[in-house]
């Protein structure tokens, strides 16, 4: 069975400075990746994925994603954070097959000091 | 489009009484999911639809039923809330069943109970 960790909590950061959250999974296979942002009071929306090719992926709202097969890593990355970043931040690994749904790590909560 | 809706927005229980979660999609996706949101944890699947007239049990089941009503619903119930219960629950759906079809969520229910 796949499992994310996700070691950072919380994280503070000020505006206009880069951010990196971390992200290491356990899947047997080559897995399907997945970043989620949660504003306080909503549902999860999705960032970026990564599925195969390029392990760099671009995604939503000027964040990125790299896949790093031998660490076992999918951190995600923005070069300057706003303070409408703040907010919880989940990644979750996919198998490819049927019957094994998304697992999502214990997520970290980004807050941004102006 | 509305995506996945979800009533109630809030919901207080007392120990032993019963109630259902709602969850409709507009999308056509064939899959549907309940996840739980507790505190450090992430989500963690409470059940799964991958198709309509198909359930299956995720990783958190126990105090739990579903019903795929049809396409577009699919509703969780509680039959005896228990004070382990409270949580905030998200529906989500997406098209296929598989790890790599990206879930859309819900709003999400918070649900007390005391």
């Amino acid at each position: 069975a796949q499992s994310v960790t996700q070691p950072d909590i919380h994280i503070t950061v000020s505006e206009g400075a880069s951010l990196e959250l971390r992200c290491n999974y356990s899947y047997g296979a080559t897995p399907y990746l997945f970043w989620y942002v949660q504003s306080p009071g909503q549902g999860l929306q999705l960032l970026l994925k990564y599925f195969s090719g390029d392990t760099l992926v671009q995604g939503i709202k000027g964040f990125e994603a790299e896949f790093k097969r031998s660490q076992s890593s999918f951190n995600l990355r923005k070069p300057s954070v706003h303070w409408s970043d703040a907010a919880e931040y989940f990644c979750a690994v996919g198998a490819n097959n049927a019957g094994n749904m998304l697992t999502f790590g214990g997520g970290t909560r980004l807050m941004v000091k102006p | 489009n509305a995506g996945v809706t979800q009533t109630p927005k809030f919901q207080v229980l007392k120990t032993g009484q019963s109630m259902t979660l709602q969850c409709a999609q507009d999308m056509n996706h064939n899959s549907m999911y309940w996840y739980r949101q507790d505190p450090g944890m992430g989500l963690r699947l409470i059940y799964y639809s991958a198709s309509e007239g198909t359930t299956d049990k995720g990783e958190v089941p126990n105090g739990y039923n579903v019903s795929r009503l049809n396409k577009r619903e699919f509703s969780l119930r509680l039959e005896s809330a228990a004070p382990s219960q409270t949580s905030v629950y998200f529906c989500a759906s997406s098209e296929g069943p598989f790890g790599r079809n990206e879930q859309f969520f819900g709003p999400g229910t918070r649900l007390t109970v005391l």
